[in-house]
Order: structure tokens, then C-alpha cells, then sequence
């Protein structure tokens, strides 16, 4: 799976808008982007995910450069439950064949709010 | 909509004992996984099962560790015998062909 970097942590305020970087020059044409998000103690959870247009559910943003190189996930308004590592993970179409479809996950942002 | 469930929430063994852990997926979800998330980094995939077949174990210590999902619902995971870096939270998955993997609260092991 193509690899993604994102920052180890970055800090924010309550109630502002927060963007999470991602970088993932060695993406391929078929790698969709995907984003999760884990909170303390519990399980990942998916946020949103596109290909090449940005994105928007009740949740977040997405934003995709046109190079599909680097994307961007945006939190409109941050609150306290938004604290969690945030994962940016490639994943592509149809899985890595067999219909193996795990996703491979980093370290993620580890993302604080500072009330 | 229940989710996924899993149990125990943690385990304490000893090293060199076995330890088996349980997952029951959304109900008619085909697809489940079971991931390992050592403290301080992301998941990361041991196996999946389509129904009662396993896609893809490429990543499973086969000498310790094993699973089975008999039945295409329910799975569970063992490790026999268990070592200290075995310390770590195992996540299950499942998925409905769809995009979305959803995860229950995982199972969190420690090895003394």
C-alpha cells in the first residue's frame, strides 16, 4: 500500500475550524483516501473518504489537491469530543486483490483541543 | 443498529499462558477482520474472513497465533502460548461489502 505522513499532533481550539494534513506523493490512480478517527479507549471509527473531488458528510470535509498528492480533512467547528488520533489511510479500489481489503494504518495525528 | 461487540474488554495472563478472545460482527456483515494496535501506533491487520474463509493472513504469527470464524458470524481469536510483545489491544472489524470497517471497542491484553 502507497504510504501517507501526517503530523504527529497538532492542538487547536474549541469551537475553530481545524485542518489535518495528509501527504501521499506515491499515491496511485485507483487509491481512494480514506479518514478514521480513533478516540481514547475505543475503537476507529471512519470519518470520510474520496478520489478526486472534495467531500462533505455530517462529520468533516475532505479536501483532495488536484495532484491527489496531499489532502486535507476539515473539521468546521472543533469541540471537545473531536480529541483523537485521526488516520489518513490509502486504500484502493477493489482492496489489494483476493478481496483482501484491510486497512493499513500509521501513527495518525494525534489531535488536541484545548477548551 | 447494534455494533460490534467484543469481549473481554481486558485480559491479564501470564506469559507462556493461552488467551482466546471473542468478536460477533454487525449482524449480516460477511466481512470481519481482526486487528492488533500495539500502544503508540495505529491497527494493524492480522486477518480477515469472508464468511467462514480467510482473504488474507499474511500477516498472522501462525505459530502462536490463530482464529477461526466457523460458522460465518461469530470469530475468535487465540494466542497459544502468549509472549510479553503480545501486549496490545486486538480490534475486531466487520464490514458489509461496503467502504466503511466498522470497529468494536477491542479487547485490551496484558502479559506479565
Amino acid at each position: 500500500d502507497a504510504k501517507t505522513t501526517q503530523p504527529n499532533s497538532m492542538e487547536s481550539n474549541e469551537e475553530e475550524p481545524v485542518h489535518l494534513p495528509c501527504n501521499h506523493s506515491t499515491i496511485s490512480g485507483t487509491d481512494y483516501i480514506h479518514w478514521y478517527r480513533q478516540l481514547p479507549s475505543q475503537g476507529p471509527e471512519y470519518v470520510i473518504h474520496g478520489l478526486t473531488s472534495n467531500v462533505n458528510n455530517r462529520m468533516a470535509s475532505l479536501a483532495i489537491a488536484e495532484d491527489r498528492k496531499s489532502s486535507t480533512l476539515i473539521l468546521h467547528r472543533a469541540t471537545l469530543r473531536d480529541a483523537a488520533v485521526y488516520y489518513c489511510i490509502l486504500r484502493a479500489l477493489g482492496g489489494s486483490g483476493g478481496g483482501a481489503d484491510g486497512l493499513t494504518f500509521g501513527k495518525g495525528t494525534h489531535l488536541i483541543i484545548q477548551p | 443498529e447494534a455494533g460490534v461487540a467484543q469481549s473481554p474488554r481486558y485480559k491479564i495472563i501470564e506469559k507462556r499462558q493461552s488467551v482466546a478472545f471473542w468478536c460477533n460482527p454487525i449482524s449480516g456483515h460477511a466481512t470481519l477482520y481482526w486487528y492488533q494496535q500495539i500502544l503508540g501506533q495505529g491497527p494493524k491487520l492480522l486477518i480477515q474472513f469472508q464468511n467462514n474463509g480467510v482473504v488474507d493472513d499474511s500477516q498472522l504469527p501462525k505459530d502462536r497465533f490463530s482464529a477461526e470464524r466457523l460458522k460465518g458470524v461469530d470469530s475468535t481469536l487465540k494466542i497459544q502460548p502468549a509472549k510479553l510483545e503480545d501486549l496490545a489491544v486486538y480490534l475486531c472489524a466487520s464490514n458489509l461489502a461496503g467502504v466503511e470497517q466498522f470497529f468494536g471497542p477491542g479487547t485490551r491484553l496484558t502479559v506479565l
